[in-house]
C-alpha cells in the first residue's frame, strides 16, 4: 500500500526558533500534498496545498511567511514553522495525492511543542 | 461552500452493540464523502468512501455507510462494536473525484467502547 511518512514525529523547541517538518511519499509520486493542523480534541484544519514545482496555496487566515512550504520533488514537501511561539504548538498532519489515481494518503503526524 | 456536521462529539457503546456515528453534509455540487478513523497521536486511516454508484458503501473493519441525498447524510454504522474500535472518527467531503481535492472535515466523534 501507499505510505506517507513524516519526520520528525515529535519535536520540542524554544520560542523564536524555526522548525522544519518533512512529508514524504515513500512508494509513489505525489504532485500535490496537503498540510493540516489539528488542535487537541478538534478536527483537522487545512493550512495549505503544496504543489510540486510551484508556490503553495494557503487557506484564508494562514500566514504564508510564518508557515513556509516547499515541494521540491514528487515525493517530498516540507513545512517550516518560522519563529515559533507557544501558540504554534499543535499536531501537524500531511497528506499526499498519488499521481497515478488521485488517491490521497495521510502521514502519521508531527507533534510540535514550543516552550 | 461545503461543510460537514457530525452530531455528537462523543458516543459511547457497549462491546457488541450497534455503532452509529452521524454525519450530515452541505454541498452545492455532487459530493464525494469519506469516513476516516484516527487513533491517538496517529494520522488518519480511510475507512470507506462514496464517490458514485451504490449508495451503501462497505469499508474496512466491518464498517459501512449509506449516502442519502434526500437527507444529506452519510452516517457510519457497524453492527457489533469491538474494543479496538475506540478511536476518533471524522467525516469529510470533497468535490473532486476520489480524494484528489481538498477535504473538508467534520468536527469529529470520539467513540468509546465499554466492556
Amino acid at each position: 500500500g501507499a505510505v506517507v511518512s513524516q519526520h520528525p514525529s515529535r519535536v520540542i523547541c524554544k520560542s523564536g526558533t524555526s522548525v522544519k517538518i518533512e512529508c514524504r511519499s515513500l512508494d509513489f509520486q505525489a504532485t500535490t500534498m496537503f498540510w493540516y493542523r489539528q488542535f487537541p480534541k478538534q478536527s483537522l484544519m487545512l493550512m495549505a496545498t503544496s504543489n510540486e514545482g510551484s508556490k503553495a496555496t494557503y487557506e484564508q487566515g494562514v500566514e504564508k511567511d510564518k508557515f513556509l512550504i516547499n515541494h521540491a520533488s514528487l515525493t517530498l514537501s516540507t513545512l517550516t514553522v518560522t519563529s515559533a511561539h507557544p501558540e504554534d504548538s499543535s499536531f501537524y498532519i500531511c497528506s499526499a495525492r498519488r499521481l497515478l489515481d488521485n488517491e490521497q494518503f495521510f502521514g502519521p503526524g508531527t507533534r510540535l511543542t514550543v516552550l | 461552500a461545503q461543510s460537514v456536521t457530525q452530531l455528537g462529539s462523543h458516543v459511547s457503546v457497549s462491546e457488541g452493540a450497534l455503532v452509529l456515528l452521524r454525519c450530515n453534509y452541505s454541498s452545492s455540487v455532487p459530493p464525494y464523502l469519506f469516513w476516516y478513523v484516527q487513533y491517538p497521536n496517529q494520522g488518519l486511516q480511510l475507512l470507506l468512501k462514496y464517490t458514485t454508484g451504490a449508495t451503501l458503501v462497505k469499508g474496512i473493519n466491518g464498517f459501512e455507510a449509506e449516502f442519502k441525498k434526500s437527507e444529506t447524510s452519510f452516517h457510519l454504522t457497524k453492527p457489533s462494536a469491538h474494543m479496538s474500535d475506540a478511536a476518533e472518527y471524522f467525516c469529510a467531503v470533497s468535490h473532486v473525484y476520489n480524494q484528489g481535492g481538498k477535504l473538508i472535515f467534520g468536527q469529529g466523534t470520539e467513540l468509546s467502547v465499554k466492556p
